[in-house]
């Protein structure tokens, strides 16, 4: 069974332009959650979509934005670029009808901002 | 507001030695309790879980972890340590399960041949 694939690994961006990741979870999962982490802020969570609905959201601002397809993928989009948004971006999966079930998570995509 | 706290911030241990880790956290309710390792460029996995029954759970490779209430806590031991256990390890708290995690600032774990 293929891990949870995100693409790109790496992006290198400058200040202003936006910015889509993409997320591919495992087969059948239907659950894909987004982590942002820094080394000062460490690992915050994004957004969660579940059948292409947000379910659960973090406390950052309307730059971030994500949405889920019919087929589980998950793009996640920031706007207006800012030099504090360079950061590794994690995306997991799960089921997403469990509550204390697992995620899994893929290697992440470095965005640096210039 | 809920929070996780990992008072420590690096860790070096001998190969062959005992380890633990610290981890606390501020959560109203019952807490469903998590610990992740994360190896250099890659995501996360998972070691082990708690939400609820025996407080002492076993994980994977090794590891296992004790829920105190009293102290609200959920520490991370492993007897032996190997080589390549040398890595990050996070706590986590989940507010709506797994679904939603707070993550503490994490430990690097750095072992000494």
């Amino acid at each position: 069974k293929a891990g949870v694939t995100q693409t790109p690994r790496y992006l290198i961006k400058t200040r202003g332009q936006q910015v889509t990741l993409s997320c591919s979870p495992i087969s059948g999962h239907r659950s894909v959650s987004w982590y942002q982490q820094t080394p000062g802020q460490g690992l915050q969570f994004l957004f969660e979509y579940f059948s292409e609905t947000q379910r659960n959201k973090g406390n950052f601002p309307g730059r971030f934005s994500g949405r889920q397809f019919s087929n589980s993928r998950s793009e996640m989009n920031v706007s207006t670029l800012e030099l504090g948004d360079s950061a590794l971006y994690l995306c997991a999966s799960s089921g997403g009808r469990q509550l204390g079930e697992k995620l899994f998570f893929g290697s992440g995509t470095q965005l640096s901002v210039l | 507001a809920q929070s996780v706290t990992q008072p420590d911030i690096h860790i070096t241990v001998s190969e062959g030695a005992s380890l633990e880790l610290r981890c606390n956290y501020s959560y109203g309710a019952t807490p469903y309790l998590f610990w992740y390792v994360q190896s250099p460029g890659q995501g996360l996995q998972l070691l082990l879980k708690y939400f609820s029954g025996d407080t002492l759970v076993q994980g994977i490779k090794g590891f296992e972890a004790e829920f105190k209430r009293s102290q609200s806590s959920f520490n991370l031991r492993k007897p032996s340590v190997h080589w390549s256990d040398a890595a990050e390890y996070f706590c986590a708290v989940g507010l709506q399960g797994a679904q939603k995690l707070v993550f503490g600032q994490g430990t690097r774990l750095t072992i000494n041949p």
